[in-house]
């Protein structure tokens, strides 16, 4: 089947620490991945994606590298900011024909302290 | 704005109470989802339209839910005996068309069903 695990949280660091969330995944083909994220009252955005291996995505200072031979898409950031609070969510949809429905981990909550 | 808008923002009803939720899409977007989600967990998927049918609803629970998005735009997710596990936050997301690989699907702000 499918299905992605991420780390539980919640994280809590300071600002201008480093940030790594551990997501791994199983799924039958060669999935697209993505992280999204929840800022406190808003909806779910799409962050970074990565749609083959070895795809290093990246946006706001994150990134994320597609990791076949250990089914790994960790997120990290080098220096995170109060801003970046939120919740994370690793997921994957497989490339198919059809529904590209996504399948998410449980959510990673991160609180960055001044 | 042009997002996805999602109505009522929070819902509670009663066990046993027949429910609506609608979603607007972004105009345009062909491809309609939706998740529920349920506290402390990430989204699940219930049902994928393309257009107007639903192209697959093998995420829906029982058959105590069903959804209709009759004219390819709005669409309206309907509970029926509602129980208290039905209780979480409903998103709908929309895509350009259904590669989300390469389309980015854009969520709206859920609604809160609470059931009692």
């Amino acid at each position: 089947g499918n299905s992605v695990t991420q780390m539980e949280g919640p994280v809590t660091l300071s600002e201008e620490a480093f940030l790594t969330i551990n997501c791994t995944y199983t799924a039958t083909g060669y999935p697209s991945l993505f992280w999204y994220v929840q800022y406190p009252g808003e909806g779910l955005q799409l962050l970074l994606k990565a749609t083959k291996a070895d795809d290093k995505g990246s946006n706001k200072g994150f990134e994320a590298t597609y990791r076949k031979e250990t089914t790994s898409f960790h997120l990290e950031k080098g220096s995170v900011q109060v801003s970046d609070s939120a919740v994370y969510f690793c997921a994957l949809t497989r490339r198919q024909t059809g529904a590209n429905n996504l399948f998410f981990g449980t959510g990673t909550r991160l609180t960055v302290i001044p | 704005g042009a997002g996805v808008s999602q109505t009522p923002s929070n819902k509670v009803t009663e066990k046993g109470k027949y429910v609506e939720l609608r979603c607007d899409p972004i105009s345009g977007h062909t491809a309609l989802y939706w998740y529920r989600q349920s506290l402390g967990q990430g989204p699940e998927f219930l049902i994928y339209f393309q257009g107007t049918g639903a192209a697959d609803d093998s995420g829906l629970p029982n058959d105590r839910f069903f959804a209709v998005r009759p004219e390819g735009s709005v669409s309206t997710l309907k509970i029926q005996r509602t129980e208290r596990g039905d209780s979480a936050v409903y998103l709908c997301a929309s895509s350009l068309t259904p590669d989300s690989s390469y389309n980015e699907q854009f969520f709206g702000p859920g609604t809160r069903l609470t059931v009692l």
